[in-house]
């Protein structure tokens, strides 16, 4: 009974191809973002929805767009595959809106994309 | 944005050893967590510390938010201590760059 749960573990695709990351979480949270870890291990938000709504949209190419069909999930959809994307992806959950007192993240196990 | 900074970035420690980490920040925030990456790549919550002091077993953590740096305590050093401690705090959970512990047996 994973807390947070990302699928699949490992994705290597193409150039030029669209794929997806799902993500799920059972703790009951409101809150659900979307992560990348760079080869350097340097780690950054890239979106961030409470209760299906985005509230946090970083700078990330338009390729990258996230769906939230319930609270419990936040899945994220890449088209047109670079190069440069290739990275680790996080996915994670909190009760609030992080910066709130109380609003602890939990984080899935990571999606490891690698585009060749 | 609020920029974090951790010190040392990497760190060897023969089994057993203490050590202290450290996370700099520069603005006020109301949130800092602390996670240990394993060598598997799992990010694994050590403490949700905006301020004070907290400890669990061997590990111990103080935030001073006043003056905007947070210290991790590893005591009695375990070779499964090893991989990368990130600090992280603010609305967006900024991450700091991570220090790389390893220990050797």
């Amino acid at each position: 009974d994973t807390a947070v749960s990302q699928t699949p573990k490992y994705l290597v695709t193409q150039m030029g191809n669209d794929k997806s990351i799902k993500c799920e979480q059972n703790l009951g949270h409101d809150t659900m973002y979307w992560y990348k870890q760079d080869s350097k291990k340097f780690l950054k938000i890239m979106f961030s929805y409470n209760n299906k709504e985005l509230i946090i949209n970083e700078t990330v190419p338009n390729r990258f767009s996230p769906k939230s069909p319930d609270k419990a999930h936040l899945n994220l959809h890449i088209n047109s595959l670079e190069l440069g994307d290739s990275a680790v992806y996080f996915c994670a959950s909190s009760q609030a809106v992080i910066g709130i007192p109380g609003a602890e993240a939990f984080f899935g196990q990571g999606t490891r994309l690698t585009v060749v | 944005g609020i920029q974090v900074e951790q010190s040392p970035p990497d760190l060897i420690l023969q089994e057993g050893a203490n050590s202290t980490l450290r996370c700099n920040f520069s603005d006020s925030v109301n949130n800092l967590q602390w996670f240990h990456q394993n060598p598997w790549g799992q990010l694994i919550n050590l403490f949700y510390i905006p301020s004070g002091t907290k400890q669990n077993g061997r590990l111990s953590a103080t935030t001073v938010a006043t003056e905007r740096y947070s210290l991790l305590y590893i005591s009695s050093s375990q070779t499964t201590d090893s991989g990368v401690y990130f600090c992280a705090v603010g609305g967006k959970l900024i991450f700091g760059q991570g220090t790389e512990l390893s220990v050797k047996p």
